[in-house]
């Protein structure tokens, strides 16, 4: 059964980098089956894609926020990682790493409990 | 980027009743919409895959239809596990997107 787990800090000071590293079980994140995804949630906004990455360094980003973002993957630790700098408090959202299944029809089909991440001061 | 509207935003349904929730595309999408619901303090679980196709370990009571650009979730015999928040999501193109979802909850 595959699982993910984020981790990172709750709260992030405003115009600072938001970093969430997701721990991958019972999967790799150097399959070429799969795309290693964030995704975040708020109450106004609903689920917002924030960008994947697949095999290793091919990322895709939200338009939105690719100014600001870089998705990685560190292959000895199975994780893949986010960094969204110059946060701000619209920044503030519960944070989900997925599994993104392109060949099961472009679907999540494992996602992590999310994390919420506070942009304040 | 292509827009997903879901209505209604939320509906209060009797257990045994049929929900009815429509997502429609901005522009047509063929059949690459999918559904998931999502309970209180958890993540989305996906329901259904391409417009109507079910998935393992989801209740039959739960389907979908639709394509182009104008989709339903039908939950039938609804059962009072069934409170949730429902969204749609759109794999054609990039930005992947979301519906803003459809809360259901029981009378």
């Amino acid at each position: 059964q595959v699982h993910l787990q984020e981790s990172g800090p709750g709260l992030v000071k405003p115009s600072q980098t938001l970093s969430l590293t997701c721990t991958v079980s019972g999967d790799s994140v150097t399959s070429n089956d799969f795309y290693w995804s964030w995704i975040r949630q708020t109450p106004g906004k609903g689920l917002e894609w924030i960008g994947y990455i697949y095999r290793v360094d091919h990322p895709f980003y939200n338009p939105s926020l690719e100014s600001r973002l870089t998705i990685s993957v560190e292959t000895s630790k199975e994780q893949f990682s986010l960094n969204l700098r110059s946060v701000t408090a619209a920044d503030s959202a519960v944070y989900h790493c997925a599994r993104y299944n392109q060949a099961a029809g472009g679907t999540f089909d494992f996602w992590s409990a999310g994390i919420l991440v506070t942009v304040s001061s | 980027e292509i827009v997903l509207t879901q209505s209604p935003d939320f509906q209060s349904v009797t257990p045994g009743e049929t929900v009815t929730i429509t997502c429609r595309a901005s522009q047509s999408i063929g059949s690459t919409l999918h559904w998931y619901q999502q309970k209180p303090n958890q993540s989305p679980k996906l329901l259904i895959r391409f417009a109507s196709q079910s998935i393992s370990g989801v209740p039959s009571r739960f389907s979908g239809s639709g394509s182009g650009s104008d989709f339903t979730l039908t939950i039938n015999s609804l059962e009072a596990e069934d409170a949730a928040t429902y969204y749609c999501h759109q794999s054609r193109s990039l930005p992947l997107t979301f519906g803003g979802g459809t809360k259901v909850e029981i009378k």
